[in-house]
């Protein structure tokens, strides 16, 4: 498995505000990945981030809205920008273990926008 | 694109007996991977069981196990000796085996496990 940290585990954001989640995987891996998870929903993927390249974003999520930064083989950050209370998800990041193709997954980060 | 189904919104048992949860999903992929992942309300996402398609024999993990039926398209559950630690929310996932298809997962809606003491 991997151990995957996320930082913070939960806030509370003001509309109109950004917010910058982080994500650290203790091993080196080549593909992370951003969920959204709505109240009572299933998990959607926002984006697939490799390190040296430009994020890749399903449909429905854009890179104005949510910026992803990949400096490195064990780090991501997702922005949310200018939030509604749409917004308000829980957003979890995961990371592919290469050796088995399976996907693991941090704690989440608990956001409510007022 | 691909779907996942879960037909199952709750699912309830009683302690130490056995349960099944169901999964179908539709893709036009020949190789691919499919998953069960737990989230207890702690949220964090823990993987249960994982099966490759190409491989015939259904994945055990412990109490856990699959029933893979490739040409159904069809991935159940099954748990055996249900514990009280064993609720939680359960995701079927898929994700695609083939260099250049989808890299993240296509999850269902989830079966919401409960377990009767």
């Amino acid at each position: 498995s991997a151990v995957i940290s996320q930082k913070p585990s939960r806030d509370i954001c003001q509309r109109g505000t950004s917010l910058t989640i982080q994500c650290q995987v203790d091993s080196q891996v080549t593909m992370m990945f951003w969920y959204r998870q709505q109240p009572g929903q299933s998990l959607t993927l926002i984006a697939t981030a490799n390190q040296g390249s430009e994020a890749t974003y399903e449909s429905g999520f854009v890179i104005d809205k949510f910026p992803i930064s990949r400096p490195n083989l064990t780090f991501s950050t997702l922005t949310v920008s200018n939030m509604s209370p749409e917004d308000s998800s829980i957003y979890l990041c995961s990371a592919l273990r290469d050796s088995t193709d399976t996907q693991y997954f941090g704690p989440g980060t608990r956001l409510t926008v007022l | 694109a691909q779907t996942v189904t879960q037909s199952q919104p709750e699912m309830s048992v009683q302690e130490a007996e056995t349960v099944t949860l169901s999964c179908t999903y539709d893709t036009s992929e020949s190789d691919y991977y499919l998953f069960w992942y737990k989230q207890p309300p702690s949220r964090q996402m823990i993987l249960v069981i994982r099966q490759e398609a190409y491989k015939q024999q259904n994945a055990t993990e412990n109490r856990f196990s699959v029933n893979f039926q490739k040409a159904a398209k069809s991935f159940s559950l099954k748990i055996s000796d249900s514990q009280l630690g064993d609720a939680a929310m359960y995701f079927c996932a898929y994700r695609s085996a083939f260099w250049g298809g989808a890299d993240g997962l296509t999850f269902g809606k989830g079966t919401h496990l409960i377990i009767q003491p």
